[in-house]
């Protein structure tokens, strides 16, 4: 069974543009999570995706937003990226809910310049 | 402030010895995570806790669910054990704790 596939794996970008990461979750999974982990913070819970609604929100600017498509896949967009926006972006899923064994991606080295 | 804490720190044990990290959590949850990551970034999800104990081959969490804490259990610690250990908790939200540097010295 193919695990959780995050793509781009690495990412450069300049300040004042915007940046979408994919998440690809395990066949079957409904439930994504999209969480941001940096060298000061940690990781930070941004959003949770089930059935293409989003079910909880982290404490992030509306500058962090994502979707989810039918097939469960999600999308994560980042606009007017700033410097501190440079982390690894990581998702994870789960058959319906948080409160089940979370399976990671690889996640995305986003480097803001 | 902090919802989920995490002690100790950092962590070095000479091959073969019991190891164990404590997370304290001051939210209401409906369960506790215990995750592992290597050097490089992946993260392994270890155990999903609501209540009592796991026992996974030289892994053992406990929850008690009164006290707000939980442990996780090493028995005979490997080199390859060396990651880092991060608590998580799931409530109204995903709150995590800052992960304890774990080194295996052989």
């Amino acid at each position: 069974k193919a695990g959780v596939t995050q793509t781009p794996r690495y990412l450069i970008k300049t300040r004042g543009q915007q940046v979408t990461l994919s998440c690809s979750p395990i066949s079957g999974h409904r439930s994504v999570s999209w969480y941001q982990q940096t060298p000061g913070q940690g990781l930070q819970f941004l959003f949770e995706y089930f059935s293409e609604t989003q079910r909880n929100k982290g404490n992030f600017p509306g500058r962090f937003s994502g979707r989810q498509f039918s097939n469960s896949r999600s999308e994560m967009n980042v606009s007017t990226l700033e410097l501190g926006d440079s982390a690894l972006y990581l998702c994870a899923s789960s058959l319906e809910s948080r409160n089940q064994p979370q399976h990671f991606g690889d996640g995305t080295r986003l480097s803001i310049l | 402030k902090n919802e989920v804490e995490q002690s100790p720190q950092n962590l070095t044990a000479q091959e073969g010895e019991f190891i164990t990290i404590n997370c304290s959590y001051s939210v209401g949850i409906s369960a506790l995570h215990w995750l592992q990551q290597h050097p490089g970034g992946g993260i392994v999800s270890l155990f999903m806790l609501s209540s009592g104990k796991k026992k996974h081959g030289r892994l053992i969490a406990t929850i008690n669910i009164q006290e707000k804490h939980s442990s996780l259990h090493i028995t005979a610690s490997h080199p390859r054990d060396s990651a880092v250990y991060i608590c998580a908790v799931t409530g109204n939200q995903f709150y995590f704790g800052t992960g304890t540097s774990l080194t295996v010295i052989p």
